[in-house]
């Protein structure tokens, strides 16, 4: 049974560029959620996406942006990047209604 | 509101035991518990709820303080592989999902 799943592993940008991150959620799950990991914090949650409509976002501006597909595969874009933005990026998958999320093995973005 | 973890870092020799103390300023009603070792996805341990009811992990344990809005994760006889950084999270919930705010973690190493 196939865990979460995410690619790339690693990417580096500059500023100002675009990025897009993928997420495939563990088998039987529906519901995708996207945290982002600065160096020593906790994982920050981004948004959550279910039936392909993003149904609730945490403190994250308008440059970070997702997708849900039909398949339950999910995107994480972020634009005009900053050097904040560094950081790494987790996705995080469930039944809907179901408490335990699993995370995938994230994707650490490097922006110089 | 994040949720604060005391200790922030805790050294121990294999077979010595530790608690990892996680508090709320808000109301609680379920605590989780996960693991990330060092370049690797968060871990899920377990779930504390409200009304005392523990889910997940067989070699430690965690209890659920409503009252003191804490919860506490008990690591007995640790071995090498407990080392790694302990995350709790409390949930977000909305009509038709939940999301975590974690902790900032607590680092636990492991010698030998």
């Amino acid at each position: 049974d196939a865990g979460v799943t995410q690619s790339p592993t690693h990417l580096i940008k500059t500023r100002g560029q675009q990025v897009t991150l993928r997420c495939s959620p563990k088998s039987g799950h529906d519901t995708v959620s996207w945290y982002q990991q600065a160096l020593g914090q906790g994982p920050q949650f981004i948004f959550q996406y279910y039936e392909e409509e993003e149904r609730q976002r945490g403190n994250f501006p308008d440059r970070f942006s997702g997708h849900q597909f039909p398949n339950y595969s999910s995107e994480l874009n972020v634009n005009a990047l900053l050097l904040g933005d560094s950081a790494l990026y987790l996705c995080a998958s469930s039944r809907q209604y179901q408490e335990t999320q699993y995370f995938g093995p994230g994707t650490r973005l490097l922006v110089l | 509101q994040q949720p604060v973890q005391s200790p922030q870092a805790v050294i121990l020799r294999e077979g010595e035991d530790a608690v990892i103390n996680c508090s709320s300023s808000k109301a609680l009603y379920s605590v989780h518990w996960y693991r990330q070792k060092h370049g690797e996805a968060p871990v899920f341990l377990m779930i504390l709820l409200k009304g005392g009811e523990q889910k997940g992990h067989d070699k430690i344990s965690a209890s659920f303080n409503e009252k003191k809005q804490q919860s506490s994760l008990y690591l007995t006889a640790s071995q090498l592989s407990y080392s790694g950084t302990y995350f709790c999270g409390t949930e977000i919930s909305w009509q038709a999902g939940t999301a975590l705010i974690f902790g900032k973690g607590t680092t636990l190493s492991v010698s030998s």
